[in-house]
């Protein structure tokens, strides 16, 4: 597709309840990552993937977080056992990294969460 | 560990006001610093970037230059339109172990007819 792609745009759920987050990155891009936004902050790094190397997962808040590439390609993050503070706009984010460095990072439009 | 501090808003200029967005960072080695803007109901998307000491990035009217002595990259635009209404970011990536990136929280802009 033409830009990074997120889906759901919108998800209210339960406290307790499993949720997961799709993103589709730019065809190519080799390095993925996720952000969340909460009101009043500014963004904070949740995971970062890079080609076939180990994820760097340090910023994951809890062990209720996770995520996942298949193929290098598509991402989901799952978020177990919801938590009212989990609310939050979740974002994706690719890069292509040929042979040097680019710096560029593509947006998707984030997923809404809102967890009751 | 790398951090970027970036002026609180929200700021409030009338049309063709001159704009200063404070950003300082502290962080190991020579990051590359970046400012990234959220138009309204958009998606984020990069502004202008720097990736070494004194070099200045520009768009849209917009300039920062990244100033290694005092560890800072503000974001200056000599006259805002009222289309420049959104919220700016920055942010480094940071140079040690892998490519993350750190941002700012965030500075909303409002610029008045």
């Amino acid at each position: 597709g033409a830009g990074v792609s997120q889906s759901p745009s919108n998800k209210v759920t339960e406290k307790g309840k499993d949720v997961e987050l799709r993103c589709d990155p730019i065809s190519g891009h080799t390095a993925l990552y996720w952000y969340r936004q909460s009101l009043g902050q500014g963004l904070e790094f949740l995971i970062y993937f890079q080609g076939n190397s180990a994820p760097d997962k340090s910023g994951l808040p809890s062990d209720r977080f996770s995520a996942e590439r298949t193929g290098g390609s598509v991402s989901t993050l799952t978020i177990q056992r919801t938590q009212q503070e989990d609310s939050a706009v979740y974002l994706c984010a690719s890069r292509y990294l040929p042979h040097g460095k680019e710096e560029t990072q593509y947006f998707g439009p984030g997923t809404r969460l809102l967890v009751l | 560990g790398d951090s970027v501090t970036q002026m609180e808003g929200p700021v409030t200029l009338s049309e063709e006001a001159f704009l200063t967005i404070n950003c300082t960072y502290t962080a190991t080695g020579y990051p590359s610093l970046f400012w990234y803007v959220q138009y309204p109901g958009e998606g984020l998307q990069l502004l202008l970037k720097a990736t070494k000491a004194d070099d200045k990035g520009s768009n849209k009217g917009f300039e920062a230059t990244y100033r290694k002595e005092t560890t800072s990259f503000h974001l200056e635009k000599g006259s805002v339109q009222v289309s420049d209404s959104a919220v700016y970011f920055c942010a480094l990536r940071s140079t040690s172990g892998t490519y993350k990136y750190i941002f700012g929280t965030g500075t909303r802009l409002k610029v008045l007819a």
